[in-house]
């Protein structure tokens, strides 16, 4: 089945600590981005990329790192999380670009404590 | 910059009744639109992508237009059903970014 798996779905976590939210893709997709959502501010980019060691900040990059090494892999990276980083994380894909169809993870949802 | 902004934020409607949905973006100068669902505790799914040369597009009981002069989308939903009921959002697409609106949040009332 064609999907964006992202793990883990819940994470509570303490300020300061390092951690990585993992985002894998099966479809041989180009384009991965990481967004974040947040009640009354929507959707947010955070960093994306075009294809393998290609990668971009978005709208939201602070306080974020990523990595494209492989095609299927997009780990969006938390080097010292703080609170204002709680939010909902979606990954998403799409085949060549961002002119073709998205295909979003179930999302992350950070708690930072 | 570019701003995306969605009206109603909320809609109820009865079931079976046609409705729209409103999209508006300040700036023109677009690659594609694109139309989302999300249901509470999901990822979003794709419902229609229009390209920027493109003025319509269908699927099933979905219609959506775009008009980039007038910086306007409308996503229009036939006989709607209890199932529709979900947060729709819509997103521009510039420069490898994508830029979403706040969604609007459809309840169909059975």
């Amino acid at each position: 089945e064609a999907q964006v798996t992202q793990n883990p779905r819940y994470l509570i976590t303490v300020t300061g600590k390092k951690l990585t939210v993992t985002c894998s893709q099966n479809m041989n997709h180009e384009y991965m981005s990481w967004y974040r959502q947040d009640p009354g501010l929507g959707l947010r980019q955070i960093y994306y990329s075009m294809n393998v060691e290609v990668t971009d900040k978005g709208d939201v990059p602070e306080g974020y790192k990523v990595s494209r090494k492989e095609k299927r892999n997009f780990p969006l990276i938390l080097e010292s999380p703080s609170p204002n980083q709680t939010s909902l994380y979606f990954c998403a894909s799409s085949l060549r670009g961002t002119n073709t169809e998205a295909f979003f993870g179930q999302g992350t949802r950070l708690t930072v404590v | 910059k570019q701003e995306v902004t969605q009206i109603p934020a909320a809609l109820s409607v009865p079931e079976g009744e046609n409705l729209v949905l409103n999209c508006s973006f300040t700036d023109s100068a677009i690659y594609n639109l694109q139309w989302f669902r999300q249901d509470p505790g999901k990822g979003l799914t794709s419902l229609l992508l229009i390209q920027s040369s493109q003025r319509e597009q269908t699927s099933g009981r979905l219609n959506a237009s775009l008009d980039k002069s007038s910086g306007r989308s409308t996503l229009y939903i036939a006989a709607s059903q209890p199932g529709d009921s979900a947060t729709y959002l819509c997103a521009v697409v510039r420069d490898d970014k994508i830029i979403f609106g706040k969604g609007t949040r459809l309840h169909i009332l059975p």
